[in-house]
């Protein structure tokens, strides 16, 4: 039973590039959450979404950002003309249900580095 | 705004002590609490949920308390292990049904042999 998967596990993007990040989730776990980990700081959540709907994105930057979860496939975060301050690891999250009481369970991360 | 503060300082004790990393949260009424583990360069590991009607619960050798008055969570770790060194986190989850987390800034324990 593959736990979530994240890849690339490490990604390095120049100045104005676009990243995407993919996580596929737990087998039978439609609901994915995206948070974002800077350096010396806590995990900030981005995004909530099921299976092709976005359900909170309240922690999403406003702008060069977006996610998605297809119907059929893993999910993706997009990072479109990136700068420095993008680096960080990028956690991946789902869960079986969104009750309040579903325990998320985390891939290993992409650590994103912008030169 | 809301505030979640976990002790910055690493914790440091001995071989078989009991740690106690603290979790202190402002301005927030959490629905339920959950404490992680996370490993340098890994996904952090859930550990224990408790909910906003639970005083404490345990799990082996991991005991969390949870005081809605105070708004402070403790987390205990009794006869400490070399291999307990890690980061800790404690997050957050409201009344929404989001399952939205918000995250401490985490607490580094070391257990020394």
């Amino acid at each position: 039973n593959a736990g979530v998967m994240q890849n690339p596990r490490h990604l390095v993007r120049r100045r104005g590039q676009e990243a995407r990040l993919r996580c596929s989730p737990m087998k039978g776990h439609s609901h994915v959450y995206w948070y974002r980990q800077l350096p010396e700081e806590g995990l900030k959540f981005m995004v909530y979404l099921q299976k092709e709907n976005i359900i909170d994105e309240s922690g999403m930057p406003k702008e060069r950002f977006s996610a998605e979860f297809p119907k059929e496939g893993p999910s993706i975060l997009r990072i479109q003309q990136v700068v420095r301050g993008d680096s960080a690891a990028y956690f991946c999250a789902s869960s079986p249900g969104r009750g309040l009481t579903d325990t998320q369970y985390f891939g290993p991360g992409t650590r994103l580095t912008v030169l | 705004s809301q505030k979640i503060e976990q002790n910055s300082e690493a914790l440091n004790i001995q071989e078989g002590k009991t740690a106690t990393l603290t979790c202190n949260y402002t301005n927030y009424s959490p629905a339920y609490l959950q404490w992680y583990r996370q490993d340098p360069g890994r996904g952090p590991v859930f550990l224990l949920l408790i909910r906003e009607n639970e005083k404490e619960k345990r799990k082996e050798r991991l005991k969390v308390t949870f005081d809605t008055t105070l708004k402070q969570s403790l987390f205990h770790i009794t006869a400490s292990q070399p291999a307990d060194s890690a980061t800790y986190l404690c997050a957050l989850a409201g009344s929404s049904n989001t399952g939205k987390l918000i995250f401490g800034q985490g607490t580094t324990l070391q257990v020394k042999p």
